[in-house]
């Protein structure tokens, strides 16, 4: 049972252009929402992050929004850079547990 | 700070064999977690330990076990190796107060192949 799911696993957007990263989850208990980049043959790096008492955040070129209604959270990368190419997974937990619940990936390729 | 360093980074084994990766977490950080990654599965929890007791648990059979020391390094083992066991092994870990949100940091990866 895929609690968090990434619909897309690719996506590709022209350097400078907007990048939206889609994830969504069916567990009403989460309260906690991470989005995680990946290179290959690196670990996973944090890269922003969401309490579900908000509906924004925001940390420079990356904005994550949360519509909890819908159970679902998008991360918007503004303007896309050639760097930002790498898989992106969102997470999901539950304060009380603290166990992180990932999704499947989106593989983002900007190109020039 | 150094980051989280896991060690061996490659590894290949035969199916029946068993094997045990560690984990050094970022200095200070007490909690470490052990995921599982394989193509189309994303990353599966398997469990997590806390100043050396296991805190949580995936759904993972028990051939897959861990441990934590008390300098918060910790070790996963897996008995009686099988095909489908062949992944990344991620290591991350955090710092922890309780029950609050948290980012976890990961390491690099094992990359464990079983033949």
């Amino acid at each position: 049972d895929q609690q968090v799911k990434q619909n897309s696993p690719s996506l590709s957007v022209q350097e400078g252009r907007i990048s939206i990263l889609n994830c969504d989850y069916t567990n009403s208990m989460f309260d906690y929402f991470l989005w995680y980049k990946k290179y290959p043959a690196e670990g996973p790096t944090f890269l922003i992050s969401i309490s579900s008492i908000k509906d924004k955040n925001e940390d420079g070129r990356f904005t994550v929004f949360l519509n909890k209604s819908a159970k679902h959270l998008s991360l918007h990368i503004v303007p896309s850079q050639p760097g930002d190419s790498a898989v992106y997974f969102c997470a999901a937990s539950r304060y009380n547990t603290d166990k992180l619940i990932f999704g499947t990936g989106t593989r983002l390729q900007v190109f020039p | 700070k150094a980051g989280v360093t896991q060690t061996p980074r490659y590894l290949i084994k035969t199916r029946g064999q068993q094997v045990t990766l560690s984990c050094s977490p970022i200095s200070g950080h007490r909690s470490v977690s052990w995921y599982q990654q394989t193509p189309g599965q994303g990353l599966q929890f398997l469990f997590e330990y806390f100043s050396e007791t296991q805190r949580n648990k995936g759904n993972f059979p028990g051939r897959f076990s861990g441990r934590q020391f008390s300098n918060s390094r910790s070790e996963m083992n897996v008995s009686t190796l099988e095909l489908g066991d062949s992944a990344l092994y991620l290591c991350a870990s955090s710092f922890r107060e309780g029950s609050t949100p948290y980012e976890q940091y990961f390491g690099p990866g094992t990359r464990l192949t079983v033949t």
